[in-house]
């Protein structure tokens, strides 16, 4: 159980596009979903808080003009990376919480290169 | 956990021996504690987790302890094996009353085991 997908697993494309990265949970539902970004042998780093149906909650220092995300339905999350450059590069990861102090279940991330 | 470094520690242990990764939070008013399994290109993996009301809990080889005085958590393998090889994160939250628990996640240790 607590089966989180991300789609896709892996992005190159050319500076100036935007790029979109969907989260679903496959299992149960999502009343909150989380948005990381991982540069290699680092730790998660927070974007973002989605919560169903509102608008996201944007850690400091994360554009959210930039980095666009979307919390739809109680299964899908999606994260836009608008007009994204080379500095954008990195490992980008969802995870899923259900809610009331359960823990949170992840994707298996999407690695996002930008030439 | 302790925020991010660029500098990964490593444990190297043999095949068959316990494994102890140690990990240090800052936030006191932190009260649920998870210990994620992260291999290399996919997302992290639930392993355990532990309330604040709690100092040890157990699961399938492993044992988390948490010492609330000095702010430190402990995770241990017993018999490790070579799948055990990953970068382990812990990770510390307090609930905001709004959905999941958010989470802090440490820097990490990989852990790597010489068959």
């Amino acid at each position: 159980g607590a089966v989180v997908s991300q789609h896709p697993s892996w992005v190159i494309c050319k500076s100036g596009t935007s790029v979109k990265i969907e989260c679903r949970s496959l299992d149960f539902q999502a009343t909150t979903m989380f948005w990381y970004r991982q540069f290699p042998k680092q730790s998660l780093m927070l974007m973002a808080t989605s919560n169903e149906g509102s608008k996201a909650t944007y850690e400091q220092g994360v554009e959210k003009d930039k980095f666009l995300i979307n919390h739809a339905s109680l299964t899908l999350s999606t994260l836009t990376v608008t007009s994204a450059h080379p500095e954008d590069s990195s490992f980008y990861i969802c995870s899923a919480g259900a809610g009331q102090k359960t823990p949170q279940h992840f994707g298996d991330g999407t690695r996002l290169s930008i030439l | 956990g302790e925020s991010v470094g660029l500098h990964l520690p490593t444990l190297s242990v043999q095949e068959g021996d316990n494994s102890i990764i140690n990990c240090a939070y800052s936030n006191s008013a932190s009260d649920y504690f998870i210990w994620y399994k992260q291999e290399s290109g996919k997302g992290p993996q639930f392993i355990i987790d532990i309330r604040s009301n709690m100092d040890k809990r157990q699961g399938q080889r492993v044992t988390v302890l948490l010492n609330k005085t000095v702010k430190h958590l402990s995770l241990q393998i017993a018999a490790t094996q070579p799948g055990d090889s990953a970068v382990y994160f812990c990770a510390d939250g307090a609930y905001s009353g709004a959905g999941s628990y958010q989470l802090t996640f440490g820097k990490g240790t990989k852990l790597s085991v010489i068959p």
